[in-house]
């Protein structure tokens, strides 16, 4: 079936990059997508990348995507404390018309 | 990216009591989804709203228990019937248009039930 697998937590010092990691089962995906919540917040769009690139990069986000190991990460450059946040990865099935979300990656950045 | 608003933001309700939630676009968009996040947890779809149609209902999820409408292609609602403590959760209601990739998300609804 469907699934998408992210570790649950990830601690960093402010300055260093992060890097968040994602694989998925469903090797139909369209698109991949990465998204932040902050708390008490809704999702926030962050990037995402077509299933037929291996990377994309913006700003200090860069996304790659191991399409043969099913794998997908995110890094964030320079990480600073207002990146804390749960990060979660995504994926949309059935030509788009379905998106299967993780379980989310809490991201703690340390003074 | 679009905008979308979603009525009440929260809101505590007694069990066997409905409750609807509204979610508003600024512009036109082909697909509409609603989305439930329990606490501590990912976001599990619950059904996608069609425009003059019948919701596509997920596993689990079934018509009696969370009503949608579609009047529109900016304008959705959600009804959570007949309540209970196992309900309370964020809902969220999503948007997306057909051939574009971005899928956008509201603010949420907040709903406890006692």
């Amino acid at each position: 079936g469907e699934d998408v697998e992210q570790s649950l937590f990830l601690s960093v010092r402010e300055g260093d990059s992060s890097v968040i990691n994602c694989t998925y089962t469903d090797s139909s995906s369209t698109y991949l997508y990465w998204y932040k919540q902050e708390p008490g917040a809704g999702l926030q769009l962050l990037t995402y990348i077509f299933s037929n690139m291996d990377m994309k990069q913006d700003q200090r986000l860069t996304v790659l995507l191991n399409k043969k190991d099913k794998h997908l990460s995110l890094r964030i450059a320079d990480t600073q404390t207002g990146d804390s946040a749960i990060y979660f990865c995504a994926e949309s099935i059935n030509g788009g018309f379905k998106t299967i979300f993780g379980a989310g990656t809490r991201l703690f950045v340390k003074a | 990216s679009a905008v979308i608003s979603q009525k009440p933001s929260r809101d505590i309700c007694q069990r066997g009591t409905s409750l609807t939630i509204q979610c508003q676009v600024d512009s036109q968009v082909t697909m509409m989804f609603w989305y439930r996040q329990q606490p501590g947890q990912s976001l599990t779809l619950i059904a996608t709203a069609n425009q003059g149609s019948e919701a596509t209902y997920e596993s689990g999820f079934v018509i009696d228990k969370f009503p949608i409408s579609r009047p529109n292609l900016t304008f959705s609602t959600l009804t959570v019937s007949n309540m209970s403590p196992e309900d309370s959760s964020i809902y969220l209601c999503s948007v997306a248009t057909s051939g574009r990739a971005e899928q956008y998300f509201g603010p949420g609804t907040r709903l406890t039930v006692t």
